[in-house]
């Protein structure tokens, strides 16, 4: 099955930074999800993206939806402990598709 | 509380046993899915099922069942013909299957085999 390129692969940071993710694909995207799942637990939605160039905020997270419709991406302001995870984008296809596509995952790591 | 359970947390089975995982959700949600999630890796669909009584394979079916006799209910078979059971499963649902297919997850099962 297909699978979302998702970058960087890990990212090492100290708390108080900014972080940055995206995730691209070859091809167009209606819906864009992204996750974020803790170590041993099943991964949480953070926010839904449904069209193209849309920005969505959830507290420090923010989310936007590409307008190619092909990438979509993930910033975290002023980083706490608690962001420590691994950051999943999902796609759907398109309207009526009853599969997600997931991303390879973005591990997040603060340095004390 | 509304959410999906997944039981038990962890399992550990031998070689060449069958074992179900349970995926159980209160949220009236139609679609329920089941994903396999390897270290360092993403998650790949193994079934899906998007109304009672009827369900479909995804990428990785080889090896693994399901039925969906209930709404609520959405149990995962991981039979002896599973070369490399071992993994976190992972149980989600959706409300609408297809329509916006915002799924949320279970806590997973982490399976052992020895």
């Amino acid at each position: 099955g297909q699978q979302l390129n998702q970058s960087p692969q890990s990212m090492f940071i100290q708390e108080g930074e900014d972080v940055s993710m995206n995730c691209t694909s070859s091809s167009i995207f209606n819906t864009w999800l992204w996750y974020k799942q803790d170590p041993g637990e099943g991964p949480v939605l953070l926010i839904a993206l449904y069209k193209a160039g849309e920005l969505t905020s959830n507290g420090r997270l923010t989310a936007q939806f590409g307008i190619t419709r092909k990438d979509s991406f993930l910033n975290i302001s002023a980083s706490i402990p608690s962001d420590v995870g691994i950051y999943f984008c999902a796609g759907q296809l398109f309207f009526g598709n009853e599969k997600l596509t997931f991303g390879t995952g973005t591990r997040l790591t603060i340095i004390p | 509380d509304g959410g999906i359970t997944q039981s038990p947390k962890y399992l550990f089975r031998k070689e060449g046993q069958n074992v179900t995982l349970s995926c159980e959700q209160n949220l009236n949600h139609d679609a329920m899915y089941w994903y396999r999630q390897d270290p360092g890796q993403g998650l790949r669909l193994i079934y899906y099922s998007q109304i009672v009584n009827d369900f479909q394979k995804g990428d990785i079916a080889e090896g693994y069942s399901v039925s969906r006799e209930k709404k609520e209910s959405f149990p995962l078979t991981v039979t002896s013909a599973q070369k490399n059971p071992t993994a976190f499963y992972l149980c989600a649902s959706s409300m609408l299957a297809g329509l916006l297919n915002e799924q949320f997850f279970g806590p997973g099962t982490r399976l052992t085999v020895l």
